[in-house]
């Protein structure tokens, strides 16, 4: 358990609908980021957050976006779901950004568009 | 900007063979290097690490990897690996001046005959 909660665990929806997947870092983690795995693109990142602030965006669609609470923890919004979309999302939780340090993932989403 | 090779997509070893899995790296500057790896069903584990010094570096489960900076190769190793070590393996790299987006390998599939 690397302490990286995800939820949901799995999600299906049909095209064209919009989903929220919620991640919570390890306590004490100020950075969280997006990854989406698929078949096709591999492991990709999307996004990442820094006590609350936008710090980098790789690959994210403009369908796609996130955001970090005060409490820390992530919702990544997806919109305007095509099939393509199917794939397993990861959040991953760092300490701080004076690093180096090593990401910790949580258990991912796996999202199934219909 | 940053890529990673991984040039073993299915690897097959019988139990107690060695295994060697290659990762090479393109980046200009100083990095930072991992190793993760993936059960079935489950989420990303960091196996180890390079962030600085020794180039030989040992992580869990008795893996070993090794940085070859002239090569920018972080290849994997394990003397004699077990059936429970089948698995995807991802190595990554992100950049050695804060904490940024990790970039992956496409992995290497690990099946281990009993």
């Amino acid at each position: 358990d690397s302490g990286v909660t995800q939820t949901p665990k799995h999600l299906i929806t049909a095209t064209g609908q919009r989903v929220t997947l919620r991640c919570s870092p390890r306590s004490g983690d100020l950075s969280v980021y997006w990854y989406q795995q698929s078949l096709d693109q591999g492991l990709q990142f999307l996004i990442q957050y820094y006590n609350g602030e936008e710090r980098a965006k790789g690959n994210i669609l403009e369908r796609f976006s996130a955001q970090q609470f005060p409490d820390l923890h992530s919702e990544l919004n997806l919109s305007s779901l095509e099939l393509g979309d199917s794939a397993l999302y990861f959040c991953a939780s760092s300490v701080d950004t004076t690093g180096p340090y090593e990401q910790y993932f949580g258990p991912g989403t796996r999202l199934t568009v219909t | 900007a940053q890529s990673v090779s991984q040039h073993n997509h299915h690897v097959i070893l019988s139990e107690a063979a060695s295994l060697e899995l290659g990762c090479n790296y393109s980046y200009g500057g100083t990095v930072n290097l991992f190793w993760y790896v993936q059960y079935p069903g489950q989420h990303l584990q960091l196996l180890l690490k390079y962030f600085s010094g020794d180039p030989l570096v040992k992580g869990i489960k008795g893996f070993e990897a090794e940085f070859i900076k002239s090569k920018f190769s972080f290849n994997l190793r394990k003397p004699s690996v077990q059936w429970s070590d089948t698995a995807e393996y991802f190595c990554a790299v992100n950049a050695n001046f804060g904490n940024e987006k990790l970039t992956f390998g496409t992995g290497t599939r690990l099946t281990i005959i009993p």
